[in-house]
Formats: C-alpha cells, structure tokens, sequence
C-alpha cells in the first residue's frame, strides 16, 4: 500500500457544525502532515506531527485541531469555521520527520463553509 | 521576499515545444529540493526530485545551482498531457523536522 487516504472527499459544512477530516496511511511512515490550499494558491503547511506527537503548529487558529490516534491515522477536527477557511485540506506522510524525503500527498478533502 | 518564487505563467506551448520553467528559493540552508505536478483540483505529484549533478527523466530535466539558489526544469517534447501547474518545493529542516515549501507554481498550456 503506498497511498494516503483521506475521506471525506468532498465536504460542506456550517459555522456552527463540528465535523473532522481523516487521513490514513500504512508505509509505516512516522512523519504526518496537514497543508491548506486555496485556489490558484500553493498548499501552505499546517501542522507536522513526528511519531505520533504534534511538532510543527505554523500559528493556526485553535478553530483546527489536530490529532494523531496512531502511527497510521491523523485527524483533522473543525469547529466554527468560517468561509474563509473553504480550501482543500491536503494530508501528506512521509517516512521520518528528520531527513529529507519528498512527501506522499493524498487526494485531499475539499471543505466548504457556508 | 517569499521563500520559493516561481513565475506564475500561464506558459502557451504548442505540443512539441521545448519549455523551462525557472524558481529561485530564499533559504540557503535548503538542502533537498523537487518539482511536483498538480492538475486542476487534483493534490500535487512528486514529478522529480532536483539534484546538483542535474537529474534527467525521459523528457524531463531538472537543474539545480546552489551558489544562485536557483532550480530549474526543462520539458522537451511537450504533450497535450503535460498541461498542468508545475511546483517548485524546497525542503527545509525546521528545528529538526522537514517541512515542505511550496513556490506558486507555474502553470503551462499545451495546445494541438
């Protein structure tokens, strides 16, 4: 298996509503990844996490929160977002978080806000 | 200045041109650096990875001038295919852990 899945595929949500985004992988890669992208925009980085522990916050509002259950699975959780927040939400694995491998993007969920 | 540049195009190739496309990076401790492909909405391809010596791939070559900071990509024949916005990445190591910087992307029309 050499993907990164991410469901859901497509998502529209309110401001008010809770919802999560998933993100799964089994390379064994213990380096995971959230990047933004808006469009007509490059991805920009989100949150790093290395061995299962949060390492990298590029300053997002506490409106996003991560989380990593294992070594396979990264969660997304969101909560009063706004529309602004309406981009591609792209996860990325790679195998060690200390040296430069090139990253395994998945499919990307595309969110909403209304 | 931002930390990868990339002139945005669009670059109008007919199928059969050669065409470059050129991105200069900020960070002079980068140590890895690559070119992905996205197509529209879809999530971005690792296309190749660049390295000092130069690296080539079928009709794809990659360049790389540490002095300049300054990578590059060359398309030789160019397909119908081939239409899509290219990313200069650079990779860099922040407080021990890699993460990946992204240019805007170039994006290249290739027409019949």
């Amino acid at each position: 298996d050499t993907e990164v899945t991410q469901t859901p595929k497509h998502l529209v949500m309110g401001m008010t509503n809770k919802k999560s985004l998933k993100c799964e992988q089994h390379m064994g890669h213990r380096a995971m990844y959230w990047y933004k992208q808006k469009a007509k925009k490059p991805p920009e980085l989100m949150f790093v996490y290395s061995y299962e522990k949060l390492s990298i916050n590029e300053s997002v509002p506490s409106r996003f929160s991560p989380e990593c259950p294992n070594s396979s699975l990264l969660n997304l959780h969101l909560h009063a977002l706004q529309p602004e927040d309406s981009a591609l939400y792209l996860c990325a694995s790679s195998p060690t978080p200390d040296r430069e491998y090139g990253y395994t993007f998945g499919s990307g969920t595309r969110l909403t806000v209304v | 200045r931002k930390e990868v540049e990339q002139d945005p195009g669009p670059f109008n190739v007919p199928e059969g041109a050669t065409v470059a496309f050129n991105c200069t990076y900020s960070n002079s401790a980068s140590q890895s650096f690559f070119w992905y492909r996205q197509d529209c909405r879809k999530e971005p391809k690792l296309l190749m990875s660049v390295y000092s010596s130069g690296n080539e791939d079928g009709r794809f070559t990659a360049q790389l001038n540490r002095a300049s900071q300054y990578i590059s990509l060359l398309i030789r024949d160019s397909k119908l295919s081939d239409s899509a916005t290219y990313l200069c990445v650079v990779n860099e190591m922040n407080t021990g852990f890699q993460k990946l910087v992204f240019g805007t992307g170039t994006r290249l029309l290739v027409s019949p």
